[in-house]
């Protein structure tokens, strides 16, 4: 069945530091990828997506390339701020139209 | 006004009792989801909906029912809670077709079972 794995966290950064969180998957066909974000206290909300391999997906400084020569969908974001500290999660749509999350990845940022 | 809403935001119930967590939309979506979110175990999937008359099972629908009762309502129960369904529990909907679509989440239920 589709999986997706994300690295354990909590990371630690400081503000202005570069931000990588790796994200692979296993899925049959060509699912969609997602990352979601969930701030304190809240529910998920989408933070970018991409369809199809090489799609790039972006918003908010974050950045992510459906690679499907490796399987992955890092996200990243060249500078990161308090305001970023939040849970990540990956997600893939395959073929029943159903999310597969990833584990969650803590971020928590100092000034 | 939020698009999905959730009711009640927190619950604490004893074990064997029946309870129901609710969810409302505005959004008008056909599709409807509710996951449970453990400490360290992402989320996961216990029923979906793809319209009133389309009722799934996800990967955990053991000791949950659920009920569609209008397209924009969908309703969990735990019938017997035990404290293992300890968890928070998100309701989200998302539009019929295409591959882009994303889910919306609503703000959450807290469930304690002790």
């Amino acid at each position: 069945g589709d999986s997706v794995t994300q690295m354990e966290g909590p990371v630690t950064l400081s503000e202005e530091a570069f931000l990588t969180i790796n994200c692979t998957y296993t899925a049959t066909g060509y699912p969609s990828l997602f990352w979601y974000v969930q701030y304190p206290g809240e529910g998920l909300q989408l933070l970018l997506k991409a369809t199809k391999a090489d799609d790039k997906g972006s918003n908010k400084g974050f950045e992510a390339t459906y690679r499907k020569e490796t399987t992955s969908f890092h996200l990243e974001k060249g500078s990161v701020q308090v305001s970023d500290s939040a849970v990540y999660f990956c997600a893939l749509r395959g073929g029943y139209s159903t999310l597969t999350f990833g584990k969650g990845t803590m971020l928590l940022v100092s000034p | 006004d939020a698009d999905v809403t959730q009711t009640p935001r927190n619950r604490i119930t004893k074990t064997g009792k029946r309870i129901m967590l609710e969810c409302s939309q505005t959004k008008g979506h056909d599709r409807m989801y509710w996951y449970r979110q453990d400490p360290g175990l992402g989320l996961q999937l216990i029923y979906y909906s793809f319209d009133v008359k389309d009722i799934n099972k996800g990967e955990i629908s053991d000791g949950y029912s659920v009920s569609r009762q209008a397209q924009a309502k969908f309703s969990l129960s735990l019938e017997s809670a035990i404290p293992n369904q300890t968890a928070l529990y998100f309701c989200a909907t998302s539009e019929t077709s295409g591959r882009a679509n994303e889910q919306f989440f609503g703000p959450g239920t807290r469930l304690t079972v002790l």
